[in-house]
Parts: structure tokens; C-alpha cells; sequence
């Protein structure tokens, strides 16, 4: 595997469902990032870890909850969702503590019934 | 707050025919500006970075340049497989990223 790997890639849940999003970088990079990406509006960041210490929290609701694990893997877990939170969910990394190029993953596309 | 608007929302073009994209910023001290290529259900390829005003990238038929205000995305010569959306983004001091709306380019035969 190469880059940035994201699992799974479509994801369907109804509003009671608990379910992760896991996001893998094997670019070696220092930082990961959650964003999430609607129709319409500009990619919104969620969370940013850097050193695997969580350095932003982008007034995310609590019913997203992430964890870093180690530099090269990041979680978004998810429990009691809105329909409105159906979206693209994207993974980033980059190096240097979060002031390089973030390389983005493929998504996950999210449906929440 | 750092913002990014990017214009046209959309741009047909033919074949071969050039154009450029637009992304104007306001930014507390910019560090990078970006440009990534995202193709429907994907996430967004890195392209271009830009540190300066005056700096330009080029790579195949794309060249980037910026300015203090704004940042145009030069296509020349396109072809249909040029055809995503095309997003800017700007970076200050920290971590974040700020996106624009981004570009839909398409490029019939």
C-alpha cells in the first residue's frame, strides 16, 4: 500500500448505529487530518493531529469522536448521527508538524439513514 | 479569518481551447497557497504549491501563479481527461488548511 488508504471506502448507517472510519498514511508524514466534504461547500477540517497529540478541534460535534493511535493511523468513530452528516469524509497527512503539503486519502462515502 | 473564493463555479471548455481558473485569498500571513485536482468520489491530488508573489509552477498543460491577492490556475491546450474539480487552498502559520468552493472544469472532445 502506498500514500494515504482509507477503509471503508462506502459506508451506510442508520442514526442508533456506532461504527469507525480508519484512515492509514505510509508517506512516513508526522500529522493526519479529518475533513469533511459536502455537496456544495468547501472542505471543512474536523480534527488535526500532530504527533499524534490532537492540535485542533474544529467545533465538531461530539458524536464524532477521533483517535491517533501512532503517527501513521487515525480513527473517526462515529455513534448516534444525523442525516445531515452524510458526507465524504477525507483523511490527510503531511510532515514537518503539520506545515508541509497535506496528501489526501480516497474518502469515505458516508449515507446515514 | 482566512478566506478563499474561487471563480468560475464552472468552465466548459472545448478541446484545446485555454482558459484559467481563479482563487482570490485573504490570509493573516500566508504561508502556502494550494492547488489539488479531485475527480468525482476522490479525494483531492496535490498539484502546485505556492510561497510567494511572483512564483510560478508548471507541470503538463497546468501552470500556477500568484500574486499578493490571488492565485490563477493557467490551462492550456486541455484535454477531456483534464476534466475535475479543481481546488485552492490557503495556509497561514498553523496547521489548517482553508479551502475554496473549488472549480468544475470539463472539457468536451
Amino acid at each position: 500500500e502506498t500514500g494515504v488508504t482509507q477503509t471503508p471506502r462506502h459506508l451506510v448507517m442508520g442514526m442508533t448505529n456506532k461504527k469507525s472510519l480508519k484512515c492509514e498514511q505510509h508517506l512516513g508524514h508526522n500529522a493526519m487530518y479529518w475533513y469533511k466534504q459536502s455537496a456544495k461547500k468547501p472542505l471543512e477540517l474536523m480534527f488535526v493531529y500532530s504527533l499524534e497529540e490532537r492540535v485542533e478541534n474544529n467545533s465538531v460535534p461530539s458524536r464524532f469522536s477521533p483517535e491517533c493511535p501512532n503517527s501513521s493511523h487515525l480513527f473517526l468513530h462515529l455513534h448516534t448521527l444525523q442525516p445531515e452528516d452524510s458526507a465524504l469524509y477525507l483523511c490527510a497527512s503531511s510532515s514537518q508538524g503539520g506545515k508541509e503539503t497535506q496528501y489526501f486519502g480516497p474518502g469515505t462515502r458516508l449515507l446515514v439513514l | 479569518e482566512d478566506q478563499v473564493t474561487q471563480s468560475p463555479e464552472a468552465l466548459r471548455l472545448q478541446e484545446g481551447e485555454s482558459s484559467s481558473l481563479n482563487c482570490s485569498y485573504t490570509v493573516s500571513g500566508l504561508r502556502g497557497l494550494f492547488w489539488y485536482r479531485q475527480d468525482p468520489g476522490k479525494g483531492p491530488e496535490f498539484l502546485f504549491t505556492l510561497y510567494s508573489a511572483g512564483e510560478e509552477k508548471e507541470k503538463e498543460r497546468l501552470k500556477a501563479t500568484l500574486t499578493k491577492k490571488e492565485s490563477f490556475l493557467h490551462i492550456t491546450a486541455p484535454k477531456p481527461e483534464d476534466s475535475a474539480t479543481y481546488l485552492c487552498a490557503v495556509q497561514d502559520g498553523s496547521e489548517k488548511l482553508v479551502f475554496g468552493k473549488g472549480t468544475k472544469l470539463t472539457v468536451n472532445p
